[in-house]
């Protein structure tokens, strides 16, 4: 069975301030996806890496995945409020898992005005 | 693109009533879909995954007699809870990919289902 271990569970910060969220395994995965969910909706897809030591940056959001393609991580530059919600990162194992995700178990990130 | 609809996103039944939900893949053909459930604050829990034209794979613990999942064709599947109890109360979420995205494992998922039961 494979396991992700997303870090940390919950953040608080003020507006302005940098964050990191860290997502860590001993398995390889053949991708790794980021979604974003809001209370009461489904989770957004935000971004895919599949290339071990990938990076991809969307406005403030930098994504990376790791050499060996076991961890990722996600560093939001000067967070806004608008980033409020809870953050997931997905594994892809492909083969027989074609498809099936293995899912961090979220961070709750509150960004303070 | 890539877009899925979940029906309907709240409902409330009786304790001992049946509920459907369903889940539609609008501007693509998913080839399998997959049902989540998810507690309050907390990370996506993988109940089944749907297959277009056979039988859905049950994650263990799932009882697949008190969730019915049939996936009919490559737009629709659906979940429905067999004489729910509020022990089922809960957020049910599903997502689709179709064979291009399923190499990649990229899902797409629906907004959401609220079931209260009372």
């Amino acid at each position: 069975t494979q396991l992700l271990e997303q870090s940390p569970q919950f953040l608080s910060i003020q507006e302005g301030e940098n964050l990191t969220v860290y997502c860590n395994s001993s398995s390889v995965f053949s991708s790794l996806q980021w979604y974003r969910q809001e209370p009461g909706e489904g989770p957004v897809l935000l971004v895919t890496v599949v290339t071990g030591g990938e990076v991809k940056k969307l406005k403030r959001l930098t994504f990376q995945f790791g050499d060996a393609r076991k961890d990722s991580s996600l560093h939001i530059t000067a967070a806004q409020p608008g980033d409020t919600g809870l953050y997931l990162c997905a594994g892809g194992a492909g083969g027989t898992s074609y498809g099936k995700l293995t899912f961090g178990q979220g961070t709750i990130l509150t960004v303070h005005p | 693109g890539a877009v899925v609809s979940q029906h309907p996103s709240w409902v409330i039944c009786k304790s001992g009533t049946s509920v459907k939900i369903e889940c539609r893949s609008l501007d693509f053909q998913a080839t399998t879909m997959f049902w989540y459930r998810q507690f309050p604050k907390k990370s996506l829990m993988l109940m089944a995954t749907s297959n277009e034209g056979s039988k859905a794979t049950y994650e263990q613990g799932v009882e697949k007699d008190k969730f019915l999942i049939n996936h009919a064709s490559l737009t629709l599947s659906t979940l429905t809870v067999t004489s729910a109890h509020p022990e089922d109360s809960s957020f049910y979420i599903c997502s689709a990919i179709s064979g291009g995205r399923a190499g990649r494992n990229i899902q797409y998922f629906g907004a959401g289902t609220r079931l209260s039961v009372l």
